[in-house]
């Protein structure tokens, strides 16, 4: 089955700086790839997500971009603010409609 | 808006206790799933659902099982809980028609087997 590796496990960043996190997958076949965050005490909410068939993706200060010859995919964060603070989760998926693969985890940190 | 709900946000239990942890989610949405979230281990799958009465296993599912009699609905059922079943425990939904569908989560159900 498919395995998803996450790095960092945790993150400190000065706010302003920009932040990036790093996802590896191993299956081929994935298709999908979302990003979610969640805050301390809260649940985990889709924040950006990209399908194989697109490189990058952007919203606002958040980006994702995905590799798919080297298998792997990440989250950029620029001018992180204190609220960006929480752990972010990626994710893979395989077919439609399928359970998702996350990855371990990023505690990310911004100092105000 | 969706929403998905959890049975307690905190519990605390007994070892041997049979323990049942409740989701319900109120858009119509075909999967479910349980997971716990344990520090430095993310989301692990334990059981998930695309249907009324169906199920299957995740990647830990052994000392749990799950039902789900109505669409809304999906249980997570401790038969003999134990301390190293301690974790946070969450349940998401997605519409499961759409390839990548988002999965929402419910607030989560922490709990403490003593």
């Amino acid at each position: 089955g498919e395995n998803v590796e996450q790095h960092p496990s945790t993150l400190s960043v000065q706010e302003g700086d920009s932040a990036v996190i790093k996802c590896t997958y191993s299956d081929s076949a994935s298709n999908y790839f979302p990003w979610y965050k969640q805050e301390l005490g809260k649940r985990p909410q889709l924040i950006i997500d990209i399908r194989s068939n697109v490189g990058e993706k952007k919203d606002q200060r958040i980006a994702v971009t995905l590799n798919k010859t080297a298998k792997h995919f990440s989250l950029h964060i620029t001018e992180t603010q204190p609220e960006d603070s929480a752990v972010y989760f990626c994710a893979a998926t395989i077919r439609l409609g399928d359970k998702f693969y996350f990855g371990s985890g990023t505690k990310l940190n911004v100092k105000p | 808006d969706v929403k998905v709900t959890q049975s307690s946000r905190y519990l605390v239990k007994r070892t041997g206790e049979k323990v049942f942890l409740e989701c319900v989610q109120d858009m119509d949405h075909e999967n479910m799933f349980w997971y716990r979230q344990d520090p430095g281990l993310g989301l692990r799958l334990i059981y998930f659902s695309y249907d009324v009465k169906m199920k299957e296993k995740g990647d830990i599912p052994e000392g749990y099982s799950v039902s789900r009699e109505k669409k809304e609905r999906f249980s997570l059922i401790l038969e003999s809980a134990s301390t190293n079943q301690t974790s946070m425990y969450l349940c998401a939904s997605t519409q499961g028609n759409l390839v990548g569908d988002e999965q929402f989560f419910g607030p989560g159900t922490r709990l403490t087997v003593l």
